[in-house]
């Protein structure tokens, strides 16, 4: 039982390439999220998806795109790094009303 | 705006002794709070949690007090040993669809043996 998957661990880019954060859930929820974690600022919302087939601005959602491409999955797409976009970003989905399970998070250095 | 704020970005406490976390905020329509524990390396973990409705919760070294008229809750720990060493966070949210979570910066814990 892996809970929530992040893919990549690290990853590093030259400013104005694409990417694309993966992340999948093996626990049927319906909520995930996307935040950022960057020092001092603590863990920042980027995009939510409610449930399937719906998604959300957060707090930080400029220069992202999100998919929610069925229950399991929920990507996070940058589609032209900048170096503002050097963080590590976790993925969560939503554990009943008292919070989220987080996936292990990916570092991503834009350079 | 921060609506959740942790105002020492740092503590170090001496094992067995008293570690307490202090965290405001300012919307007074949250219905929870929640401290999630965050190791190096690792994605946050889910800590301890209380409800609008309570001013306590109890589990295990761990406890949070919520006080709502001064919009402040705290996270005891007692008594510390040297693996509560890690980045602690606050956070908050609305029982609405979304489920939300707003963030505080963190506090590093260092328990010193």
């Amino acid at each position: 039982n892996a809970g929530v998957t992040q893919t990549p661990k690290f990853q590093v880019l030259k400013t104005g390439q694409s990417m694309t954060l993966q992340c999948a859930q093996d626990m049927n929820h319906n909520s995930m999220y996307w935040y950022r974690q960057d020092p001092g600022m603590g863990l920042r919302l980027i995009y939510y998806s409610a449930s399937e087939g719906t998604t959300d601005k957060g707090e930080v959602p400029n220069g992202y795109n999100v998919s929610r491409l069925n229950k399991r999955e929920f990507s996070l797409r940058l589609e032209s790094a900048a170096p503002s976009q050097t963080s590590v970003y976790f993925c969560a989905s939503q554990t009943g009303w008292y919070g989220y399970t987080f996936g292990s998070g990916t570092r991503l250095t834009v350079v | 705006d921060q609506q959740v704020k942790q105002n020492s970005p740092s503590l170090s406490v001496q094992e067995g002794r008293i570690s307490i976390l202090n965290c405001d905020y300012t919307n007074s329509m949250f219905d929870y709070f929640l401290w999630y524990k965050k190791y190096p390396a690792e994605g946050p973990t889910f800590l301890i949690s209380i409800s609008s409705i309570k001013d306590k919760n109890e589990d295990g070294r761990f406890t949070v007090f919520l006080n709502k008229s001064a919009k402040h809750l705290s996270l005891h720990i007692v008594p510390s040993q040297p693996g509560d060493s890690a980045v602690y966070f606050c956070a908050a949210g609305l029982m609405d669809s979304s489920y939300k979570l707003i963030f505080g910066s963190g506090t590093r814990l260092l328990v010193r043996p």
